[in-house]
């Protein structure tokens, strides 16, 4: 079967660094996103990797390994604003999205 | 309108009663998609479109069923709504395929009782 795997829960201080992880077992692999979501609203998109290595957006970066089947999140500089689920999707061979279940990042002051 | 927007925000549902949810974009989009987002699991595809004149079914279709008329419009049917039903729903859409970035509608919260 096909598998993405995320902490359910991690937590963090205002102003600190956070890295969520993501590992995933699918049916091939064209590409793996990161979306935010806050409670109650829509997610929306932060990044996208397809190829190795690590992607840099201002605070945030996301890194990839196809080999590992692994990849992360990096969120520097945290903000209060930061609080929110965040999913990491796959795209399989069918060109399917694969959802994880979502990391509930809190900040805390 | 504004990119992607889903009717109704929310809705409490009777047992066995027929419920269209509606989505609409303005974005020109190829690619439509429903999903359900369950607590703690990720979000399920439930039907998606990959341009208009087109449907495919994803993870979860069994009691729903949707139509693209046109490129605009994506809705969701549930022919006789059960309590597993119960969920929030966001329609999706993005440019081409599932490798472009998805716009998400702000979701439809549904209580089936």
């Amino acid at each position: 079967g096909q598998n993405i795997d995320q902490p359910t829960e991690m937590t963090a201080t205002e102003g600190a660094i956070v890295q969520i992880n993501c590992t995933y077992q699918t049916s091939g692999f064209n590409g793996l996103f990161w979306y935010q979501q806050h409670a109650g609203e829509a997610p929306t998109f932060l990044s996208y990797n397809v190829l190795d290595g690590l992607e840099e957006k201002g605070r945030f970066s996301s890194f990839l390994s196809r080999s590992k089947g692994y990849s992360y999140l990096l969120l520097k500089e945290l903000q209060m604003k930061d609080s929110a689920s965040y999913l990491c999707a796959v795209i399989d061979s069918n060109y399917q999205l694969i959802w994880g279940a979502g990391t509930k990042l809190i900040i805390k002051p | 309108i504004a990119g992607i927007t889903q009717a109704p925000t929310s809705q409490i549902l009777a047992a066995g009663r027929r419920m269209t949810l509606r989505c609409t974009q303005d974005m020109r989009h190829n690619a439509m998609y429903w999903y359900r987002q369950d607590l703690g699991l990720g979000l399920r595809l439930i039907h998606y479109s990959n341009t208009a004149g087109t449907t495919g079914k994803g993870e979860v279709p069994d009691g729903y069923s949707v139509s693209r008329a046109n490129t605009d419009d994506f809705p969701l049917t549930l022919a006789s709504a059960v309590p597993s039903q119960t969920s929030v729903y966001f329609c999706a859409s993005s440019r081409q395929g599932s490798n472009t970035e998805a716009f998400f509608g702000q979701g439809t919260r549904l209580t089936v009782v």
